[in-house]
């Protein structure tokens, strides 16, 4: 079985340039979250989609949204990219709530 | 809220010996779980081991086993007949029962441990 896949697994991009990061779960996983790794702050949550609905969100700005499709996968934006947006960003899928978390190789993010 | 504290930045182990990784955590919480990830160089989190803050005993996977002590909520790590693979950052993280939060993982700080041949 295919573990998280999550594309591209680097891009750069300049300020004020938006982002679209991909993430595919494990077949039959429909909960996906996202996370941001920086050196500064460590792992920081994102947000958790569930059959297409956003169930939880962290303390970013409005500039970071996101997705899920009808067949799980899902999607992140970040618009009006800032310097402090550069991190690692990883996406985790589950079966459900009480499930375990398997995660991406994560989509590494450089804004210049 | 909730929060991790790894207390050590780094940690280095000869091969074959054993290695204890720290953690601590804050909650008000009485249910939630409790999870070590390994992310190597290839920066996938891999999960180690899980424990859920309803059992007492403590679990183990092969060379894996944590000391989980509800009451001072330290959640400490073993690792036992130390490998070169296991070379990694070592992050351990807190997450709510559904029923009782969010089901977000917050993550402590993390730990490089290194193997010495």
């Amino acid at each position: 079985k295919a573990g998280v896949t999550q594309t591209p697994r680097y891009l750069i991009k300049t300020r004020g340039q938006q982002v679209t990061l991909s993430c595919s779960p494990i077949s039959g996983h429909r909960s996906v979250s996202w996370y941001q790794q920086t050196p500064g702050q460590g792992l920081q949550f994102l947000f958790e989609y569930f059959s297409e609905t956003q169930r939880n969100k962290g303390n970013f700005p409005g500039r970071f949204s996101g997705r899920q499709f009808s067949n799980s996968r899902s999607e992140m934006n970040v618009s009006t990219l800032e310097l402090g947006d550069s991190a690692l960003y990883l996406c985790a899928s589950s079966l459900g709530q009480r499930e375990k978390l398997f995660f991406g190789s994560g989509t590494q993010l450089s804004v210049l | 809220a909730q929060t991790v504290t790894q207390s050590q930045p780094e940690m280095s182990v000869q091969e074959a010996e054993t290695v204890t990784l720290s953690c601590t955590y804050d909650t008000s919480e009485s249910d939630y779980y409790l999870f070590w990830y390994k992310q190597p160089p290839s920066r996938q989190m891999i999960l180690v081991i899980r424990q859920e803050a309803y059992k007492q005993q403590n679990a183990t996977e092969n060379r894996f086993s944590v000391n989980f002590q509800k009451a001072a909520k330290s959640f400490s790590l073993k690792i036992s007949d130390s490998q070169l693979g296991d070379a990694a950052m070592y992050f351990c993280a807190y997450r709510s029962a559904p029923i009782q939060g969010a089901q977000k993982l917050v993550f402590g700080q993390g730990t490089r441990l290194t193997i010495n041949p």
